[in-house]
């Protein structure tokens, strides 16, 4: 099946700095998504981005199909950023099952 | 336009009893998956209902069944609890190009 790694595992910033967290699948997909887990368990939908680049406020993803990565660009980060992100991709199965990485676990200090 | 809605919130549960949680999806979606995600990991897909059957069911046991009603709503359930099984269970409906839509979760803790 298809590997999803993500990386760093983990991230410390102070508030103001700008971080990239990045994403590698091992097979072509027809879907992903970057999602926020926030201290209370609901996971936030950021982007779906199977390719490309999107910006939405301080949060900007691309998406490089042919090359089996994708990256979550975070700047001027704020303590409510801290949590985890999570990149999911679609199997490509006729359910669309999400393959969920591993996360990077982020922690911004004031 | 409401969200992917699922209760109860939390739950604690003994070994060996059995459990049913509920989803209901965001309005115009008739498709819904459940997850489980365990302490430190990533949600693992447990199985997706559409049309009132169970279409792809991941590597979890019999235990695990679902059901979806007419209204699109789900229910999962879990006969016969593990320790293991403490997790907490998301539940997720598909949008229009196939994109993922999570509710807030249920913690299920078994004692």
């Amino acid at each position: 099946g298809i590997q999803v790694e993500q990386s760093p595992p983990d991230l410390i910033l102070q508030e103001g700095a700008n971080s990239t967290l990045r994403c590698n699948f091992s097979d072509s997909v027809n879907n992903l998504q970057w999602f926020h887990q926030n201290p209370w368990g609901q996971l936030i939908n950021l982007f779906y981005i199977p390719s490309g680049t999107k910006q939405n406020g301080r949060l900007s993803a691309t998406t490089v199909a042919t090359e089996r990565y994708s990256l979550l660009y975070i700047s001027s980060s704020q303590t409510t950023d801290s949590g985890v992100y999570f990149c999911a991709v679609d199997d490509g199965g006729a359910t669309n099952k999400l393959i969920f990485g591993t996360g990077t676990l982020l922690a911004v200090q004031p | 336009d409401a969200g992917v809605t699922q209760s109860p919130t939390h739950l604690i549960k003994t070994r060996g009893q059995q459990v049913t949680l509920r989803c209901s999806p965001k309005s115009g979606h008739d498709t819904v998956s459940w997850y489980q995600q365990a302490l430190g990991q990533g949600p693992q897909f447990i199985f997706q209902y559409y049309e009132e059957e169970e279409r792809q069911r991941g590597n979890f046991p019999d235990r695990f069944s679902g059901h979806q009603f007419p209204n699109y709503s789900s229910e999962l359930n879990v006969n016969a609890l593990l320790l293991g099984d403490s997790a907490l269970y998301l539940c997720a409906s598909r949008g229009l190009v196939n994109e993922q839509y999570f509710g807030p979760g249920t913690r299920l803790t078994v004692t």
